[in-house]
């Protein structure tokens, strides 16, 4: 495997559901990022970490649970989402966040949430 | 005002047309200016970024940044139905203030 990959590339959930949607870099970066892309959006920045510490959360509901055990592996915790929570779902990584100028995208997860 | 804007398109062109894809800007703090594409259902790619002012080429692409006018430009030339895709603009400063995307323009490069 190369580059960014997240799995699965696509989910349907209920409401009620709780699922988790996994990234792993192996581009040897430090910082990984969540996006959400809805359409016609811009890329909506969800959570940042740097060397696996959390450096972001732009003010993402608490639905949206992130983990980073590692500076190779981001999870996003899914929990009680919204019909309106459907959308891509982006992983990026980074050398570290100082270097946001060369992030590289995985392929992402759609998301449906009935 | 939208820190970054860009218009969605669709922009339709045919095979071998010179393509002008466009982005302004409001924050004249952003130091780096990226454009991505993005296939359907894949993720965004990395095509150029520059540093401040000026023109970077690299192949049938070139980048252009104009700060003094907030405006940056991302030129095809002898553009490829392969070139169909959807170009996002992004800009950031150093400090680790997170990126800001534009909404991405559509392209359809007709055969």
């Amino acid at each position: 495997e190369t580059g960014v990959t997240q799995t699965p590339r696509h989910l349907v959930m209920g409401m009620t559901n709780k699922k988790s949607l996994k990234c792993e870099q192996h581009l040897g970066h430090n910082a990984m990022y969540w996006y959400k892309q809805s359409a016609k959006k811009p890329l909506e920045l969800m959570f940042v970490y740097n060397f696996k510490e959390q450096t972001e959360n732009n003010s993402v509901p608490s639905r949206f649970s992130p983990e980073c055990p590692n500076s190779s592996h981001l999870f996003l915790h899914l929990h009680t989402l919204q019909p309106e929570d459907s959308a891509l779902y982006l992983c990026a990584s980074s050398q570290d966040t100082s270097f946001q100028e060369t992030q590289y995208f995985g392929p992402g997860t759609r998301l449906l949430v009935l | 005002q939208k820190e970054v804007e860009q218009d969605p398109g669709p922009l339709s062109v045919p095979e071998g047309a010179i393509v002008s894809l466009n982005c302004t800007y409001s924050n004249s703090a952003f130091q780096y200016f990226m454009w991505y594409r993005q296939y359907s259902r894949k993720g965004p790619e990395l095509l150029m970024y520059t540093y401040s002012s000026g023109n970077k080429e690299d192949g049938r692409f070139t980048a252009q940044v104009d700060k003094s006018s907030k405006y940056i430009s991302l030129f095809i030339r002898d553009s490829q139905p392969s070139d169909s895709a959807t170009y996002l603009c992004a800009m950031s400063r150093t400090g680790g203030f997170k990126t800001i995307f534009g909404a991405g323009t559509r392209l359809f490069v007709k055969a």
